[in-house]
């Protein structure tokens, strides 16, 4: 089964880039046709879908975060990684990694960033 | 932009009843593109039903998913202890753009 784990820094000051990694065991993040995505939860609220990588490369994603987003892939170390830039307090959020073919089959535990100075 | 609006916000009820959660789109959602999460506190939330109406693994015959179009239901047949959780629908049929309902809270009554 895969299993997807969150890594990257707590702790992001204002305007500086958020950047975390995904890392992916259990399987290959290359092989059959999946989405590899971003989701996020600010406490106490919803979910917000930030974007996703398909295996071929593509990406999508969210028109209101669009012009911050940056969701990259790297084969060699089975992993894929978010970069947010300009970071607020409004960003301050649990951030997931997820995979599926549409839906979210799976998903990381989660780890907190908190963007404050 | 589809969006989703789930009812009732909170769903007060006792074990061994049955829940019913509503997901309302803007707009049709294609192919019955539509899922079902339940997330407890402090977890990541987990699927629970995809393509409207399938079961996802390992997932018990008591959760129950209907609808197409812009109207959707999650049933759980026989309230367990352990569904008593926040349950979110998602849209994956607007491609690019998913989206999330903002949730239904089920709790003990």
């Amino acid at each position: 089964q895969v299993q997807l784990q969150e890594s990257g820094p707590g702790l992001v000051k204002p305007s500086q880039t958020l950047s975390l990694t995904c890392t992916v065991s259990g399987g290959s993040i290359s092989s059959g046709s999946y989405y590899w995505s971003w989701i996020r939860q600010p406490a106490g609220k919803g979910l917000e879908w930030i974007g996703r990588i398909y295996t071929s490369g593509s990406t999508n994603y969210n028109p209101s975060l669009k012009s911050r987003v940056t969701i990259s892939v790297d084969t060699s170390k089975n992993q894929f990684s978010l970069k947010l830039s300009s970071v607020t307090a409004a960003d301050t959020a649990v951030y997931y990694c997820a995979y599926g073919s549409g839906n979210f089959d799976y998903w990381g535990q989660g780890t907190l960033v908190t963007v404050s100075s | 932009e589809i969006v989703l609006t789930q009812s009732p916000g909170t769903l007060s009820l006792s074990p061994g009843e049955r829940a019913t959660l509503s997901c309302r789109a803007s707009q049709s959602v294609s192919s019955s593109y539509l899922a079902w999460y339940q997330q407890k506190p402090g977890q990541a939330p987990r699927l629970l039903i995809y393509g409207a109406s399938s079961r996802a693994t390992g997932i018990p015959d008591r959760f129950s998913g209907s609808g197409s179009g812009t109207d959707f239901t999650l049933t759980i047949s026989r309230l367990e202890p352990e569904d008593f959780a926040v349950y979110y629908c998602q849209q994956y049929g607007s491609s690019p753009r998913i989206t999330f309902g903002q949730g239904t809270r089920l709790e003990i009554k």
